[in-house]
């Protein structure tokens, strides 16, 4: 059974600083690896699809890496700013099946 | 990509009744998902919503309180019936493309009173 876990599970950094989020899997027989960011009360917003034949994707400042060998993936935002404050969430897409998703990192940037 | 309209966004309900939420997808997607989120807690997967046929539900999750229907490739709608306090929450609809990407409705924040 796959297990998807995010470590921290909180984080608080002053607002400009660069941070990284992690996500951890146990099984590697996975599709696609999705990032989300979700707002209070709010569904869930896409960031970034990484393609299990990617290494990496980008999208502004934001920059998602995936190592399927060692079932992680990396959340990388630079010059952080307090629109970024929300719950971050990393999802496994094995294929035509149902999602796991990680536990969640809820990130707050300090002004 | 794909872009998914849920509504209601919010409602208030009387326990006892029943409230339906519609999911709108401007594509269509291979798979539709309903999940239940509770306040401080992550996505709770209800079921797999089948084109034409019967829903697939998650362990705990029956069809009488939650019935599903999904009539064609880009619809769907989820029913929370006979509702308590319990059930106050956000319900999320996703939908999955062919390339194996996810997308979500913006949440239905339901309070039963």
């Amino acid at each position: 059974k796959q297990e998807v876990t995010q470590i921290p599970a909180a984080l608080s950094v002053p607002e400009g600083e660069n941070l990284v989020l992690n996500c951890s899997f146990t099984d590697s027989a996975i599709y696609n690896l999705q990032w989300f960011r979700q707002d209070p009360g709010k569904g869930l917003t896409s960031l970034l699809l990484i393609q299990s034949s990617q290494r990496e994707q980008t999208s502004g400042r934001l920059n998602a890496s995936l190592d399927k060998s060692s079932g992680r993936s990396t959340l990388y935002i630079a010059a952080s700013q307090p629109g970024d404050s929300a719950t971050y969430l990393c999802a496994v897409i094995p294929g035509y099946e149902k999602l796991t998703f990680g536990t969640g990192t809820r990130l707050t940037i300090i002004p | 990509s794909a872009v998914i309209s849920q509504k209601p966004s919010r409602d208030i309900c009387q326990r006892g009744t029943s409230l339906t939420i519609q999911c709108q997808v401007d594509s269509q997607v291979t798979m539709m998902f309903w999940y239940r989120q509770q306040p401080g807690q992550s996505l709770t997967l209800i079921a797999t919503a089948n084109q034409g046929s019967e829903a697939t539900y998650e362990s705990g999750f029956v069809i009488d309180k939650f019935p599903i229907s999904r009539p064609n490739l880009t619809f769907s709608t989820l029913t929370v019936s006979n509702m308590s306090p319990e059930d106050s929450s956000i319900y999320l609809c996703s939908g999955l493309t062919g390339a194996l990407e996810a997308f979500f409705g913006q949440g239905t924040r339901l309070t039963v009173v």
